[in-house]
């Protein structure tokens, strides 16, 4: 069965909103949930580490004040965009892992598209 | 810097017609690498771990093998629903305590009935 559950599916808005998607564990506690961008035909890039009960690693060239993450609890993260641009339109996946050195497992994604 | 190539880019098969996909890759400290399948508008699905050259593992139609520069993933007679696009990845040992996965850009697969 599913291990990560990643919620909306997809969703199209105006440009200069919002969107938060939302991203859970449901077999096991989660301290560490990663967030990765998918544009079409390209493979998955890490935007960010989401760490439970702190704030989350971003990678070079990722803006924080642009995708904010937060991890309030061990079975959930979320990932706002925020005012958002349609060059922000993509495929947003999440994962998360028993532990290091342990397969990533992923939700079914979000697409954003933003008119 | 870390690098992952696959190949071919896109792969297609009669049913039946045994292949290989390719994952060459250059990491410094390698902690894993791992197999993924990936259907349109979904997420990746996972199929192998392997974490040592020599090691092989083998699942239905597929198998996995790793070197120290590649690793090889093995389709004995395969069926139309293996058609997707298979992910290679490495886990180096940067970034945080779970390291970072680096993806390769992907071999689609195509099997024709």
């Amino acid at each position: 069965g599913a291990v990560v559950s990643q919620h909306p599916s997809w969703v199209i808005c105006k440009s200069g909103t919002s969107v938060k998607i939302e991203c859970r564990s449901l077999d096991f506690q989660a301290t560490t949930m990663f967030w990765y961008r998918q544009f079409p035909k390209q493979s998955l890039m890490l935007m960010a580490t989401s760490n439970e009960g702190s704030k989350a690693t971003y990678e070079q060239g990722v803006e924080k004040d642009k995708f904010l993450i937060n991890h309030a609890s061990l079975t959930l993260s979320t990932l706002t965009v925020t005012s958002a641009h349609p060059e922000d339109s993509s495929f947003y996946i999440c994962s998360t892992t028993r532990g290091s050195n342990q397969p990533q497992h992923f939700g079914d994604g979000t697409r954003l598209s933003i008119l | 810097e870390d690098q992952v190539t696959q190949s071919p880019e896109a792969l297609r098969l009669q049913e039946g017609e045994s292949s290989s996909l390719n994952c060459s890759y250059t990491v410094s400290g390698l902690r894993g690498l791992f197999w993924y399948r990936q259907d349109p508008g979904k997420g990746p699905e996972f199929l192998f771990t392997l974490y040592s050259a020599g090691e092989e593992k083998e699942k239905e139609r597929l198998k996995a093998t790793l070197t120290k520069k590649e690793s090889f993933l093995h389709i004995t007679a395969p069926k139309p629903e293996d058609s997707a696009t298979y992910l290679c990845a490495l886990l180096n040992a940067g970034g945080t305590s779970y390291g970072k996965l680096t993806f390769g850009q992907g071999t689609i697969l195509t099997v024709h009935p």
